[in-house]
């Protein structure tokens, strides 16, 4: 069965540093899609990247990037520079099978993220 | 604004009653899948529509049904509410590739 953990419950980081929130993920599927969302105190839930199983670079959204490592099966998001605004509930979700149409996506705990001017 | 309406937003009912929790996906979009978020806590899979059909379920209470109708919207129903259905739930749309989940702003249940 699929699973998506996330060990970090909450982190601090002073603003301006680089940030990693660490994301695992379980599937027997070789065809599979990882994303990560942001869930900032108003509740809304805003994408921020995605990596596909298939592909061969890493995913980068400005100043996010996923780092994939296929191997030991883990998504982890890198945040560079980070800002005030950066303070937010982040969620890792992975989409299991091939085609989208007849999956289910699922999410991690979240990792609470607070940036310290 | 991700495209994606979910009406309505706050909702107070007591235990015991029924409601409808309505959603409408980006233009286009053909999947539309219901979460369930409690207080403090992730996201909890229930239920996933494309075109109409149902294609994946999760950990979705029997008392709590959906349905995709022809213009793709979907409905989520809660029925016999109790105090522990309380939570925000959300719905989300894709298109067929899937490589974006597009959110709604999610209907806060509050049951009493």
């Amino acid at each position: 069965a699929q699973k998506i953990t996330q060990t970090q419950p909450g982190m601090f980081v002073q603003e301006k540093e680089a940030v990693t929130l660490d994301c695992t993920y379980d599937t027997s599927d070789q065809s599979y899609g990882l994303f990560w969302y942001k869930q900032p105190s108003s509740g809304e839930m805003i994408f921020l990247i995605y990596q596909g199983s298939y592909d061969e670079q890493n995913a980068t959204e400005g100043r996010y990037s996923l780092n994939f490592q296929k191997a030991r099966k883990s998504a982890n998001l890198v945040i560079s520079a980070s800002q005030l605004g950066d303070s937010a509930m982040y969620f890792c979700a992975m989409r299991e099978a091939g085609y989208s149409s007849a999956s289910k996506i699922i999410f991690g705990s979240g990792t609470r993220l607070s940036i310290r001017p | 604004d991700s495209g994606v309406t979910q009406t309505p937003k706050h909702l107070i009912t007591a235990t015991g009653q029924r409601v409808t929790l309505r959603c409408s996906p980006r233009s286009g979009d053909l999947s539309v899948y219901w979460y369930q978020q409690s207080l403090d806590q992730g996201l909890q899979f229930l239920i996933h529509y494309y075109n109409g059909e149902e294609r994946a379920k999760g950990n979705i209470l029997e008392r709590f049904s959906a349905q995709q109708f022809p213009d793709l919207h979907s409905e989520l129903n809660l029925s016999s509410l109790e105090l522990g259905d309380s939570a925000l739930y959300f719905c989300a749309s894709s298109d067929r590739v899937g490589e974006k989940l597009f959110f709604g702003s999610g209907t806060q249940l509050s049951v009493l």
